[in-house]
């Protein structure tokens, strides 16, 4: 099977523009989550999608959204960067809808950096 | 914060030592699980526990769940140089929707 593939794993933008990234979870989960890593923050929960539904986010501006197409794929978009929006991005995929008896399955992320 | 806190910040040991990180966390759980992470890489499951389990082993790896102190630890027995990583502790909880909260890890290096 394969694994959670993240694109692009590195990307530099600078201030002001706006950034997509693509997750494709493994075959079969339905769960997307994506979270923000910074060396300050740790591990910061951004967003679920489940079934293309948005069914949980964290404490992050409006700037950052996402989306699930019918295929479980997610994109997650960021508007406006900043400085602080630099950081790795990483996406996890699941079987069921927040894992509640199994595990989160980690692409090898995407590193943004905002100049 | 659901965010849990693991303890220490880094840990440097010797090959062949036993290394033990602890995870606190806020809320009641559902299960807590941790993951292990290369530098700059993604994170890998390790081990799962649920709140109604106290101990559990995989290989050289384990975990003990206190819920009455809302803490976790994590053994690694005889480590080896390719365990440097950092270890973080994931809980997920009803009154939270069930999402994962990440604590800020530990930073494990093993001196061959």
């Amino acid at each position: 099977k394969a694994g959670v593939t993240q694109t692009p794993r590195y990307l530099i933008k600078t201030r002001g523009q706006q950034v997509t990234l693509s997750c494709s979870p493994i075959s079969g989960h339905r769960s997307v989550s994506w979270y923000q890593q910074t060396p300050g923050q740790g591990l910061q929960f951004l967003f679920e999608y489940f079934s293309e539904t948005q069914r949980n986010k964290g404490n992050f501006p409006g700037r950052f959204s996402g989306r699930q197409f019918s295929n479980s794929r997610s994109e997650m978009n960021v508007s406006t960067l900043e400085l602080g929006d630099s950081a790795l991005y990483l996406c996890a995929s699941s079987a069921r809808q927040g894992s509640m008896t199994g595990e989160l399955f980690f692409g090898e992320g995407s590193r943004l950096t905002v100049l | 914060s659901q965010q849990g806190e693991e303890d220490p910040q880094a840990l440097s040991i010797q090959e062949g030592e036993n290394a033990t990180m602890n995870c606190s966390y806020k809320t009641s759980i559902n299960n807590l699980q941790w993951y292990r992470q290369n530098s700059g890489r993604g994170l890998v499951h390790l081990i799962l526990i649920r709140s109604n389990e106290r101990e559990k082993h995989s290989g050289r790896l384990r975990v003990t769940l206190d819920t009455s102190k809302k803490s976790s630890s994590l053994l690694i027995t005889a480590s080896r140089a390719a365990d440097t990583a950092s270890y973080f502790c994931a809980t997920d909880a009803r009154e939270t929707g069930n999402q994962f909260y990440f604590g800020t890890g530990t930073s494990l290096t093993v001196i061959p």
